[in-house]
C-alpha cells in the first residue's frame, strides 16, 4: 500500500521568510511519481511539479525548489522569500499507474 | 486555460434530493477519470475510478448505490449523489487522465462544493 505523510499540518511564517514543507512517502513500487499541488482558498488544485523515481536531481523554479532523496523516501518543498500569495494548502502526492495517493496537506499561512 | 471543466461549482440542496456533478475533459479524450472527496482541512480521498464504457471501480467504504458514476463518453463523467444527506456535504473534485496514459497528465476540475441542508 502507498502512503504519503505530511507531518506539518500548519505552518505560519512572515513574508520573506524561507519555508520548507516536508513529505515522506512509502511505496513498494520501484517506479513511481511524486507530485506537489497547491490548493488556494478557492479550492482548485494547481500542479507544481512532478518527479519520477529515477530522477533524484533537485529542481529549482523561481522561488520554489524541491529536494528528492530516495534514501530517506522524502520529497521536500522549499519556498524562498515567501509571499502572502503563497498562502494555501500544499499537497504532496504519490502516483502509481492509475491513481494518486495524497498526503493530508500542509496549510501555509504567510503574513505581511 | 482549464482542460477539465467541472460543474456546478457549488450546490445547495435539501436532504433527500439527488445531485449530479459533471466532469468534462475539454482538450482531450479521457479514458479514465477519478472522483475525489475532500472534507474541510483534510486531504483528497479517492472515491472511485471511472473508465469509459465500463463500470466504475469504487474504493473501499464508498457506497456504490449512493454515489453513482457514469462515464458514457470519452469526454464526460458524472457523479450523482443520490438521496443526499447532510453528511454528504463535502468538496468533490474530479480529475481526468489523457489517453497517452502518462501519469503526469492528470488534470483536475475546479471542484464542486455540495451543501445538503
Amino acid at each position: 500500500a502507498q502512503k504519503v505523510t505530511q507531518a506539518q499540518t500548519e505552518i505560519s511564517v512572515v513574508e520573506k521568510e524561507d519555508v520548507t514543507l516536508d513529505c515522506v512517502y512509502e511505496t513498494r513500487d520501484t517506479t513511481y511519481y511524486l507530485f506537489w499541488y497547491k490548493q488556494p482558498p478557492s479550492g482548485e488544485l494547481v500542479f507544481l511539479i512532478r518527479r519520477n523515481s529515477f530522477d533524484e536531481q533537485n529542481e529549482i523554479s523561481g522561488r520554489y525548489s524541491w529536494n528528492f532523496q530516495k534514501s530517506t523516501s522524502s520529497f521536500n518543498f522549499t519556498i524562498t522569500a515567501s509571499q502572502v500569495v503563497d498562502s494555501a494548502v500544499y499537497f504532496c502526492a504519490l502516483a502509481g499507474y492509475s491513481t494518486l495517493t495524497f498526503g493530508k496537506g500542509t496549510m501555509l499561512l504567510v503574513s505581511p | 486555460g482549464a482542460v477539465v471543466s467541472q460543474h456546478p461549482s457549488w450546490v445547495i440542496c435539501k436532504s433527500g434530493t439527488s445531485v449530479k456533478i459533471e466532469c468534462r475533459s475539454l482538450d482531450f479524450q479521457a479514458t479514465t477519470m477519478f472522483w475525489y472527496r475532500q472534507f474541510p482541512k483534510q486531504s483528497l480521498m479517492l472515491m472511485a475510478t471511472s473508465n469509459e464504457g465500463s463500470k466504475a471501480t469504487y474504493e473501499q467504504g464508498v457506497e456504490k448505490d449512493k454515489f453513482l458514476i457514469n462515464h458514457a463518453s470519452l469526454t464526460l463523467s458524472t457523479l450523482t449523489v443520490t438521496s443526499a444527506h447532510p453528511e454528504d456535504s463535502s468538496f468533490y473534485i474530479c480529475s481526468a487522465r489523457d489517453p497517452t496514459g502518462v501519469v503526469e497528465k492528470l488534470f483536475f476540475g475546479s471542484g464542486t462544493q455540495l451543501s445538503v441542508l
